[in-house]
């Protein structure tokens, strides 16, 4: 089975400009969730969906938004962005609803806002 | 709200020797998850091992083993026989079910010398 992919892998762009960051998860898998990891800060939960559904939203602003699609792809968008924004942004699936499994992540998006 | 905390940024240790990493956690749920993820060098993120709480019985996997104390809220990490491989950031985190969502701690860094 492939794993979880992300693109893309790099990425820069500037502040005030709009980003679209795309996950396929495993295949099987339902549950898709996104982080965004910086040094010092660990990884922030955004948001987890399960069947085109957002199930939870963590602690960040508007601008950061997600979907899921029908086959289970899913994307993250960040408008407006901003220096702080700069981030590796993960991707995991999980085969069940993310409440007991195992987290399979991607390499990870890394964006920098300049 | 849960937290987790690691309280060493970065760790060294030989090759061939035993190294605990250390986890406290704050919740005042009584049935969660605790988990140890492993981020090497520019590599996805896998899960080394999971712990119930409901469970008292250490989990084990391998050279991986957990110290689990629920009452002192505290789940550190040991690696025996430790291997060049091991080197890698690692994560502690915290599910609580039906959430959705883990919390991670900002994580340890660890170096195994040759």
């Amino acid at each position: 089975k492939a794993g979880v992919t992300q693109t893309p892998r790099y990425l820069i762009k500037t502040r005030g400009q709009q980003v679209t960051l795309s996950c396929s998860p495993i295949s099987g898998h339902r549950s898709v969730s996104w982080y965004q990891q910086t040094p010092g800060q660990g990884l922030q939960f955004l948001f987890e969906y399960f069947s085109e559904t957002q199930r939870n939203k963590g602690n960040f602003p508007g601008r950061f938004s997600g979907r899921q699609f029908s086959n289970s792809r899913s994307e993250m968008n960040v408008s407006t962005l901003e220096l702080g924004d700069s981030a590796l942004y993960l991707c995991a699936s999980s085969e069940q609803p993310a409440n007991t499994g195992e987290l399979f992540f991607g390499e990870g998006s890394r964006l920098t806002v300049l | 709200a849960q937290t987790v905390t690691q309280s060493q940024p970065e760790m060294s240790v030989q090759e061939a020797e035993t190294v605990t990493l250390s986890c406290t956690y704050d919740t005042s749920e009584n049935n969660y998850y605790l988990f140890w993820y492993k981020q090497p060098p520019s590599r996805q993120m896998i899960l080394v091992i999971r712990q119930e709480a409901y469970k008292q019985q250490n989990a084990t996997e391998n050279r991986f083993s957990v110290n689990f104390q629920k009452a002192a809220k505290s789940f550190s990490l040991k690696i025996s026989d430790s291997q060049l491989g091991d080197t890698a950031m690692y994560f502690c985190a915290f599910m609580k079910p039906g959430t959705y969502k883990y919390i991670f701690g900002t994580g340890t860094r660890l170096k195994v010398l040759a």
